[in-house]
Protein backbone atom coordinates (compact mmCIF):
# COMPACT_ATOMS: atom_id res chain seq x y z
CA UNK A 1 0.00 0.00 0.00
CA UNK A 2 1.35 3.55 -0.50
CA UNK A 3 2.74 5.86 1.95
CA UNK A 4 1.09 8.65 2.82
CA UNK A 5 2.48 11.81 4.35
CA UNK A 6 0.04 14.19 6.59
CA UNK A 7 0.95 17.03 8.58
CA UNK A 8 1.99 16.80 12.41
CA UNK A 9 -1.26 19.04 13.94
CA UNK A 10 -3.18 21.89 12.67
CA UNK A 11 -5.30 24.12 14.43
CA UNK A 12 -8.92 25.34 13.28
CA UNK A 13 -11.44 27.69 15.10
CA UNK A 14 -14.84 26.51 16.13
CA UNK A 15 -17.32 26.91 13.47
CA UNK A 16 -14.73 27.59 10.07
CA UNK A 17 -13.63 24.65 8.04
CA UNK A 18 -10.69 22.23 8.87
CA UNK A 19 -8.96 21.31 5.54
CA UNK A 20 -6.48 18.73 6.36
CA UNK A 21 -4.35 17.70 3.18
CA UNK A 22 -2.69 14.33 3.10
CA UNK A 23 0.22 13.73 0.04
CA UNK A 24 0.37 10.49 -1.46
CA UNK A 25 2.51 10.59 -4.51
CA UNK A 26 2.99 6.91 -5.37
CA UNK A 27 -0.48 5.82 -5.19
CA UNK A 28 -1.63 3.46 -7.66
CA UNK A 29 -4.72 3.35 -10.07
CA UNK A 30 -6.22 1.08 -8.42
CA UNK A 31 -5.87 2.37 -4.71
CA UNK A 32 -8.67 4.19 -2.58
CA UNK A 33 -7.66 7.04 -0.15
CA UNK A 34 -9.37 6.38 3.07
CA UNK A 35 -9.93 9.24 6.16
CA UNK A 36 -10.01 7.62 9.68
CA UNK A 37 -10.24 9.83 12.74
CA UNK A 38 -9.18 8.79 16.30
CA UNK A 39 -11.28 10.72 19.35
CA UNK A 40 -8.98 10.27 22.55
CA UNK A 41 -9.84 7.02 24.32
CA UNK A 42 -11.86 6.10 21.48
CA UNK A 43 -11.22 3.23 18.40
CA UNK A 44 -10.84 4.32 15.06
CA UNK A 45 -13.66 5.69 13.43
CA UNK A 46 -14.02 5.72 9.37
CA UNK A 47 -15.16 8.84 7.73
CA UNK A 48 -15.08 8.65 4.18
CA UNK A 49 -13.08 7.15 1.07
CA UNK A 50 -12.69 8.14 -2.57
CA UNK A 51 -10.96 6.61 -5.23
CA UNK A 52 -10.58 9.57 -8.09
CA UNK A 53 -13.93 11.55 -8.05
CA UNK A 54 -14.67 14.24 -5.05
CA UNK A 55 -16.88 12.53 -2.17
CA UNK A 56 -19.31 14.03 0.25
CA UNK A 57 -21.33 12.63 3.19
CA UNK A 58 -22.99 13.85 6.17
CA UNK A 59 -19.83 14.07 8.12
CA UNK A 60 -16.78 15.61 5.66
CA UNK A 61 -15.99 15.72 1.90
CA UNK A 62 -13.08 14.57 0.08
CA UNK A 63 -11.28 16.04 -2.48
CA UNK A 64 -8.73 14.04 -4.26
CA UNK A 65 -6.26 16.06 -7.05
CA UNK A 66 -6.94 15.20 -10.73
CA UNK A 67 -3.20 13.35 -10.52
CA UNK A 68 -4.33 11.55 -7.09
CA UNK A 69 -1.27 12.41 -5.64
CA UNK A 70 -2.66 14.57 -2.98
CA UNK A 71 -5.92 14.70 -1.00
CA UNK A 72 -7.81 16.88 1.69
CA UNK A 73 -10.50 16.07 3.79
CA UNK A 74 -12.39 18.92 4.44
CA UNK A 75 -14.70 19.39 7.95
CA UNK A 76 -16.88 22.12 6.92
CA UNK A 77 -17.85 23.27 10.03
CA UNK A 78 -15.69 22.63 12.76
CA UNK A 79 -16.82 22.08 16.05
CA UNK A 80 -15.48 21.31 19.47
CA UNK A 81 -16.15 17.47 19.44
CA UNK A 82 -13.91 17.13 15.90
CA UNK A 83 -11.01 17.39 18.05
CA UNK A 84 -9.38 14.21 17.11
CA UNK A 85 -6.39 12.52 15.06
CA UNK A 86 -7.21 12.15 11.52
CA UNK A 87 -5.71 9.42 9.60
CA UNK A 88 -4.98 9.18 5.85
CA UNK A 89 -4.91 6.05 4.56
CA UNK A 90 -4.16 4.53 1.11
CA UNK A 91 -5.47 0.82 -0.05
CA UNK A 92 -5.87 -1.04 -2.84
CA UNK A 93 -9.27 -1.71 -3.98
CA UNK A 94 -8.24 -5.21 -5.31
CA UNK A 95 -7.49 -6.04 -1.89
CA UNK A 96 -10.29 -8.55 -0.93
CA UNK A 97 -9.68 -7.63 2.85
CA UNK A 98 -10.07 -4.59 4.34
CA UNK A 99 -6.75 -4.56 5.71
CA UNK A 100 -5.40 -0.94 6.96
CA UNK A 101 -2.38 0.43 7.57
CA UNK A 102 -2.17 3.47 9.67
CA UNK A 103 0.47 6.30 9.87
CA UNK A 104 0.87 9.00 12.65
CA UNK A 105 -2.13 11.26 11.42
CA UNK A 106 -2.75 14.88 11.81
CA UNK A 107 -3.81 15.89 15.36
CA UNK A 108 -6.68 18.88 14.85
CA UNK A 109 -7.39 20.79 17.32
CA UNK A 110 -10.54 22.98 16.87
CA UNK A 111 -10.32 25.83 19.08
CA UNK A 112 -13.43 28.22 20.90
CA UNK B 1 -26.05 -4.04 16.12
CA UNK B 2 -23.89 -3.16 18.87
CA UNK B 3 -20.71 -2.90 16.90
CA UNK B 4 -17.23 -4.37 17.26
CA UNK B 5 -17.33 -5.74 21.53
CA UNK B 6 -14.56 -5.65 23.29
CA UNK B 7 -13.30 -7.14 26.40
CA UNK B 8 -12.43 -6.45 29.32
CA UNK B 9 -12.18 -3.06 28.54
CA UNK B 10 -9.05 -2.72 31.13
CA UNK B 11 -6.65 -5.73 31.99
CA UNK B 12 -3.79 -4.91 34.74
CA UNK B 13 -1.71 -7.78 35.07
CA UNK B 14 1.43 -9.03 36.84
CA UNK B 15 4.74 -9.70 34.48
CA UNK B 16 4.69 -13.19 33.40
CA UNK B 17 0.95 -14.15 33.59
CA UNK B 18 -1.03 -15.24 30.85
CA UNK B 19 -3.25 -12.65 28.96
CA UNK B 20 -6.39 -13.30 27.08
CA UNK B 21 -8.55 -10.15 25.05
CA UNK B 22 -11.94 -11.03 23.64
CA UNK B 23 -13.94 -9.61 20.25
CA UNK B 24 -17.06 -10.25 18.90
CA UNK B 25 -16.93 -8.97 14.97
CA UNK B 26 -20.43 -7.27 13.96
CA UNK B 27 -22.61 -10.32 12.40
CA UNK B 28 -22.56 -10.75 8.46
CA UNK B 29 -18.75 -9.42 9.04
CA UNK B 30 -16.13 -11.85 7.42
CA UNK B 31 -12.64 -10.19 8.28
CA UNK B 32 -11.38 -9.36 11.79
CA UNK B 33 -8.32 -7.10 12.96
CA UNK B 34 -6.43 -7.08 15.78
CA UNK B 35 -4.34 -3.92 16.16
CA UNK B 36 -2.16 -2.82 18.33
CA UNK B 37 -1.95 1.65 19.93
CA UNK B 38 1.25 2.61 21.91
CA UNK B 39 2.55 5.97 21.73
CA UNK B 40 5.88 5.75 20.40
CA UNK B 41 4.97 3.01 17.68
CA UNK B 42 0.81 4.30 16.91
CA UNK B 43 -1.83 1.97 15.60
CA UNK B 44 0.32 -1.49 14.11
CA UNK B 45 -1.77 -4.44 12.63
CA UNK B 46 -0.64 -7.51 14.64
CA UNK B 47 -3.04 -9.77 12.75
CA UNK B 48 -5.77 -10.33 10.28
CA UNK B 49 -8.65 -13.33 9.71
CA UNK B 50 -10.54 -13.90 6.57
CA UNK B 51 -13.16 -16.17 7.29
CA UNK B 52 -12.02 -16.94 10.13
CA UNK B 53 -8.63 -18.41 8.85
CA UNK B 54 -5.26 -16.42 9.66
CA UNK B 55 -4.28 -14.34 6.89
CA UNK B 56 -1.59 -12.02 7.30
CA UNK B 57 0.00 -12.49 11.39
CA UNK B 58 3.44 -10.97 10.04
CA UNK B 59 2.78 -7.87 12.68
CA UNK B 60 2.36 -10.54 16.06
CA UNK B 61 5.67 -9.08 17.64
CA UNK B 62 6.73 -12.44 18.91
CA UNK B 63 5.56 -15.97 19.68
CA UNK B 64 4.58 -15.03 23.10
CA UNK B 65 1.30 -13.91 20.96
CA UNK B 66 -0.95 -15.86 19.66
CA UNK B 67 -4.64 -15.15 18.12
CA UNK B 68 -7.69 -17.60 17.04
CA UNK B 69 -10.88 -17.18 15.38
CA UNK B 70 -12.56 -20.38 16.25
CA UNK B 71 -16.22 -19.35 14.61
CA UNK B 72 -17.46 -15.91 12.66
CA UNK B 73 -18.10 -14.50 16.08
CA UNK B 74 -15.37 -14.41 18.31
CA UNK B 75 -11.82 -14.40 18.13
CA UNK B 76 -8.92 -14.21 21.17
CA UNK B 77 -5.44 -12.50 21.13
CA UNK B 78 -3.52 -13.98 24.10
CA UNK B 79 -0.37 -13.05 25.14
CA UNK B 80 1.61 -15.67 27.66
CA UNK B 81 3.84 -14.81 29.16
CA UNK B 82 2.95 -11.35 29.38
CA UNK B 83 5.31 -8.36 29.99
CA UNK B 84 5.41 -4.52 30.77
CA UNK B 85 6.52 -3.71 27.03
CA UNK B 86 3.34 -5.70 25.91
CA UNK B 87 1.53 -2.90 28.15
CA UNK B 88 -0.90 -1.17 25.21
CA UNK B 89 -4.35 -0.33 24.08
CA UNK B 90 -5.33 -2.93 21.71
CA UNK B 91 -7.67 -2.70 19.45
CA UNK B 92 -10.19 -5.36 17.34
CA UNK B 93 -11.90 -4.11 13.88
CA UNK B 94 -14.36 -5.85 11.55
CA UNK B 95 -15.46 -5.36 8.49
CA UNK B 96 -17.35 -7.21 5.24
CA UNK B 97 -14.05 -8.41 4.13
CA UNK B 98 -15.25 -6.88 0.63
CA UNK B 99 -12.85 -3.92 -1.37
CA UNK B 100 -14.36 -0.42 -1.05
CA UNK B 101 -15.97 -1.20 2.17
CA UNK B 102 -14.87 0.49 5.76
CA UNK B 103 -13.61 -1.36 8.63
CA UNK B 104 -15.37 -0.56 12.51
CA UNK B 105 -13.20 -0.63 15.30
CA UNK B 106 -13.94 -1.36 18.94
CA UNK B 107 -13.87 0.90 21.89
CA UNK B 108 -10.08 -1.17 22.20
CA UNK B 109 -9.03 -3.22 26.05
CA UNK B 110 -5.83 -1.13 27.55
CA UNK B 111 -3.79 -3.63 29.19
CA UNK B 112 -1.26 -2.75 31.94
CA UNK B 113 1.61 -5.24 32.64
CA UNK B 114 3.14 -4.71 35.84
Amino acid sequence: DAKTTQPTSMDCAEGRAANLPCNHSTISGNEYVYWYRQIHSQGPQYIIHGLKNNETNEMASLIITEDRKSSTLILPHATLRDTAVYYCIVRAGSSNTGKLIFGQGTTLQVKP
Amino acid sequence: DAGVIQSPRHEVTEMGQEVTLRCKPISGHNSLFWYRQTMMRGLELLIYFNNNVPIDDSGMPEDRFSAKMPNASFSTLKIQPSEPRDSAVYFCASSTGQWNTEAFFGQGTRLTVV
